[in-house]
Formats: structure tokens, C-alpha cells, sequence
């Protein structure tokens, strides 16, 4: 079963400090993978959509990086703003279009 | 743009009532996608349409839930009759070249069947 896992389930930073994501996943083929920002009470957005032949991407503070080979992908955050506070979720598109998604970061930050 | 519109956002029923959650996606866009998110599960997805057409509808948990896009502008997901384990958050997203493509999702209808 194809299956997508984040560490942690939670994580408390202060704010300006910068903090890294984890996703691991079993999806094989593997078309893509995106990382999405969700605010208490909102839909989901789009922060970053990497394919298999990419690393790396940024968007503004938020950089992905992705390890195809250890079907690892992390997410990391430069200088949290209180902004940041949210539920980040890791999603793999493994091509037979069906995402499969991640249960997702629960992340604060505290000033 | 106005984005995703979902309505209503909050539905409150009591359990065997008919429920139509319904949804306008992002003109121009041709796929739209229905998930459920809850605590316990995360994100499901629940079906998704290609130009109207309903192409996946293996999330779709039992009989008592139907989708339907009569046009490229209007989707409603129906569940009857309701059962309290349907609470959950309702989102349809949409987006442009199939589910290769980015997907901007609606508010969310959050569902409480009591």
C-alpha cells in the first residue's frame, strides 16, 4: 500500500528560528511530490510541486528538498514568522492520478 | 479571481437527512476534486472529474455518497442519508491538466451530523 509519513506530528518553535519537515514515502512509480500549507479553518495551498528529476525548490522561506533514491523529502523554513503557524502536508502523485496525502506537521510558532 | 467557492461552509443535520454540499471551481479550470478530511484519516480523496466526466470514484465510501458536475461551473456531492461518522470537513478543489497540475482548493464545508 502506497503510503505517505510525516515527522513530526507537531512542533513548537519561537519565532525567527528556522525549522526542518520530514516526509518519507512508499510510492512507487512516483510522478511527483508537493508540500502544502494549511491554515486552522482553510483549504489547503500549494507551497511547492517537485518531479522526480528535481531536488530541490523554493519558494520565498519555504525550500523542499527531495532524495528520490530514500523516497525522502523535507521541508524546510527559514526566519518562522508567526504566519508561519499552520498544518503542513506532504502529498505524492504516484502518476494513475491519485494523490495520496500525508496526515501532516502541526506546526507553531511562538514569539 | 474569487477562488474556490464552496457552500454551504457549515452544515449541521441530524443523522438520516440528505445532505448537498456544492461547489464552483476556478472558471477555466477542467478537473475538480472532492476530499474529506477529518482528524483521525487526513485528507481523502473522495472523486475527481476530467471535463465533467467522472473519472476516479474509488474514495467514494458507500452508496449513500453521489457527486455530480452537470457543467464545467457547478459540482455538488450528496450524502443520503447521513450517519454521524460523515462529520468531517468537506473540500473540493479544481485545477488545470488533470491532477498533474496544482489544485486550489475551496474553504471547506465542515459537516456535523448529530
Amino acid at each position: 500500500k502506497n503510503q505517505v509519513e510525516q515527522s513530526p506530528q507537531s512542533l513548537i518553535i519561537l519565532e525567527g528560528k528556522n525549522c526542518t519537515l520530514q516526509c518519507n514515502y512508499t510510492v512507487s512509480p512516483f510522478s511527483n511530490l508537493r508540500w502544502y500549507k494549511q491554515d486552522t479553518g482553510r483549504g489547503p495551498v500549494s507551497l511547492t510541486i517537485m518531479t522526480f528529476s528535481e531536488n530541490t525548490k523554493s519558494n520565498g522561506r519555504y525550500t523542499a528538498t527531495l532524495d528520490a533514491d530514500t523516497k525522502q523529502s523535507s521541508l524546510h523554513i527559514t526566519a518562522s514568522q508567526l504566519s508561519d503557524s499552520a498544518s503542513y502536508i506532504c502529498v505524492v502523485n504516484f502518476g494513475n492520478e491519485k494523490l495520496t496525502f500525508g496526515t501532516g506537521t502541526r506546526l507553531t510558532i511562538i514569539p | 479571481d474569487a477562488g474556490v467557492i464552496q457552500s454551504p461552509r457549515h452544515e449541521v443535520t441530524e443523522m438520516g437527512q440528505e445532505v448537498t454540499l456544492r461547489c464552483k471551481p476556478i472558471s477555466g479550470h477542467n478537473s475538480l476534486f472532492w476530499y474529506r478530511q477529518t482528524m483521525m484519516r487526513g485528507l481523502e480523496l473522495l472523486i475527481y472529474f476530467n471535463n465533467n466526466v467522472p473519472i476516479d470514484d474509488s474514495g467514494m465510501p458507500e452508496d449513500r455518497f453521489s457527486a455530480k458536475m452537470p457543467n464545467a461551473s457547478f459540482s455538488t456531492l450528496k450524502i443520503q442519508p447521513s450517519e454521524p461518522r460523515d462529520s468531517a470537513v468537506y473540500f473540493c478543489a479544481s485545477s488545470w491538466d488533470g491532477e498533474t497540475g496544482e489544485q486550489y482548493f475551496g474553504p471547506g464545508t465542515r459537516l456535523t451530523v448529530t
